[in-house]
This record gives C-alpha cells, structure tokens and sequence, in this order.
C-alpha cells in the first residue's frame, strides 16, 4: 500500500491551461516536498512546506500544505512545454528520518 | 561543483551475477540514501543512512546490501541479480530531513537484468 497517493497518474494539456495535482495520505507528515523529474534525470527540489495550511508560491507553481499536513496540491498557472516532467510528492513523518515518495504525476503540457 | 556522483550510468547483468553501484558525495552530507525507479513509477526507498557506520532499511531491501564506512561514500551491492532488479537506481545525500532539507539526487544508473 501506497502511503502517499498522488492524482491524477498521467496529465496531457494544451500550453496555457491551468492544472492542478494532488498528493493525499491517511497519515500526517512533519513536512512535505515537492520535486520535479525530467526525462533520464535525478528529481529535483521545488518547494518545501511544513506549515498546516501553508501556501508557497514559485512563479506559476502554488503550492499547499493542508491544514491537517495529510496533503498537499500544486496548481501550475498557464502552463508552458517546459513545465513537462514527472511531479513527485515526499513526505518526512514525524517518527521516521527518511523521505518517503508518492508514485508521481507525469505531465505533458503540448505546445 | 560534483554533489552526488553515481557510477555506472548503464550496466547490464545476467541472472545470478553480482555488481555494487557506487555513490560518493561531496556535500559532508550525514544522511545518504538509496532509491529504486521502476518505469513509469515514483521511488521506492531502498536502504538509507543517517552517518557513517549507520544504515537501515527501506521499503524495498531485499536483495540488496549497503554499507557506510565513511561520510562520502554509499555504495549498494546486489547480489544473485535477478530480473525483478531491472531498474533505475538513483543515490541520494541531504542533511538531516527532519528541518525540510533538500535531497540531492544523483543521475542515476541504468541496470537491466537479463
């Protein structure tokens, strides 16, 4: 079982719309992290957020903690080709020192 | 500017044989971990470690040993590949997570299993 669920899986959209992903859990984390992956590549940081109810804001990407810290959203704002890549939420429990990952949403924004 | 060095990029191996990926940071990062990328797929947490002389298990162990002599380096061996182990296997290091710190990913390595 999948302790961090993340929808949709796959995501195709037409550049200039808007999306929005989802990262959910039944248990509450201490902080969680949002990376993105490109094609034969390691993932990389976006954002961080440790605060119930937090919103973090990175150009087009907002970014939202719930107020229970169970999950979390990334809505992308008019989105462009270069925003394509797998999206992978992390979540840090309280009890444990590791990072554990939800499966990814995998995104293709057409031009 | 090297942060998280993984060797090989590509191997492939046959059924019964043995190999160890080698991962070495130069962040003096304390916590250092393994991950497993199936295709398609988020990551599968291997074995990971808080300092040198210190490793646990992931989600995913079995099949795989790691060790932790020193700060740098992480390697992880396989032994008796099987199929199921074709995978991409990224080396991670961070400071400690409990404060929200970045992991940093290597390239990762390409193994199939034949």
């Amino acid at each position: 079982t999948q302790l961090l669920e993340q929808s949709p899986q796959f995501l195709s959209i037409q550049e200039g719309e808007n999306l929005t992903v989802y990262c959910n859990s039944s248990s509450v984390f201490s902080s969680l992290q949002w990376y993105r992956q490109e094609p034969g590549e390691g993932p990389v940081l976006l954002v961080t957020v440790v605060t119930g109810g937090e919103v973090k804001k990175l150009k087009r990407l907002t970014f939202q903690f719930g107020d229970a810290r169970k999950d979390s959203s990334l809505h992308i704002t008019a989105a462009q080709p270069g925003d394509t890549g797998l999206y992978l939420c992390a979540g840090l429990k309280t009890s444990y020192d590791k990072v554990i990952f939800g499966p990814g949403t995998s995104l293709s924004v057409i031009p | 500017n090297a942060g998280v060095t993984q060797t090989p990029k590509f191997r492939i191996l046959k059924i019964g044989q043995s190999m160890t990926l080698q991962c070495t940071q130069d962040m003096n990062h304390n916590y250092m971990y393994w991950y497993r990328q199936d295709p398609g797929m988020g990551l599968k947490l291997i074995y990971y470690s808080v300092g040198a002389g210190i490793t646990d298990k992931g989600e995913v162990p079995n099949g795989y040993n790691v060790s932790r002599s020193t700060t740098e380096d992480f390697p992880l061996r396989l032994e008796l590949a099987a199929p199921s182990q074709t995978s991409v296997y990224f080396c991670a290091s961070s400071r400690p997570v409990d404060r929200g710190n970045t992991i940093y990913f290597g390239e990762g390595s390409w193994l199939t299993v034949v």
